[in-house]
């Protein structure tokens, strides 16, 4: 049973450039959170996705956005980087039917803008 | 709306010892407490959570205390050895629709 996994592993971009970091749920999960993760920090919840439709959304700009496609995988859009977009993006899945939010993530993706 | 505190930030023990981590939260609404080791440069891994009709669960070394009443839940290793090592998140939860709220974090240092 394969788990979360995310790609790229890592991204080097410029600022002012526009960046998309992709995520497949566990099998068997149809909701995706993204969240970013600063260094030295714990995870910020960026958004999450349901139904293709995103449900909840924490205090990110709308250089932020996502999409989440009909086989639950998901994307990560950031435009317009800034250099404090630096971090570690994690995808998490769960199941939205679960009476609990049992969030499983991934080895997320260390996106550095210079 | 919620807050998780989590103390402390920093715990250094000696291998073998115990290590304890405490979280406190402010919604009473709250029903499910994951707790989540980080090793570095990777994602946090789930390593045991309680949800809020269960006072204490246990895995091997690792238990999970929670105290509705006083809104605390802690996180028990036994018998630690150099590969707990890690930093640790405890966080809080109303629902599969909700999200989670996390606590800071805590650096675990085991000593040899």
């Amino acid at each position: 049973d394969a788990g979360v996994t995310q790609s790229p592993t890592h991204l080097i971009k410029t600022r002012g450039q526009q960046v998309t970091l992709r995520c497949s749920p566990k099998s068997g999960h149809d909701t995706v959170s993204w969240y970013q993760q600063a260094l030295g920090q714990g995870p910020q919840f960026i958004f999450q996705y349901y139904e293709e439709e995103e449900r909840q959304r924490g205090n990110f700009p709308d250089r932020f956005s996502g999409h989440q496609f009909p086989n639950y995988s998901s994307e990560l859009n950031v435009n317009a980087l800034l250099l404090g977009d630096s971090a570690l993006y994690l995808c998490a899945s769960s199941l939205d039917a679960a009476a609990y939010n049992e969030q499983f993530f991934g080895p997320g993706t260390r996106l550095t803008v210079l | 709306g919620e807050n998780v505190e989590q103390h402390p930030s920093t715990l250094s023990v000696q291998e073998g010892d115990s290590a304890v981590i405490k979280c406190t939260y402010s919604d009473s609404a709250s029903n499910y407490f994951p707790w989540y080791k980080q090793e570095l440069g990777k994602g946090p891994q789930l390593i045991i959570d309680i949800r809020s009709n269960v006072g204490e669960k246990k895995d091997q070394r690792i238990a999970v205390t929670l105290n509705k009443t006083a809104k605390h839940f802690s996180l028990h290793i036994t018998e630690t050895q150099p590969e707990d090592s890690a930093v640790y998140f405890c966080a809080a939860s109303k629902g599969s629709n909700y999200q989670l709220i996390w606590g800071a974090g805590t650096k675990l240092i085991i000593k040899p």
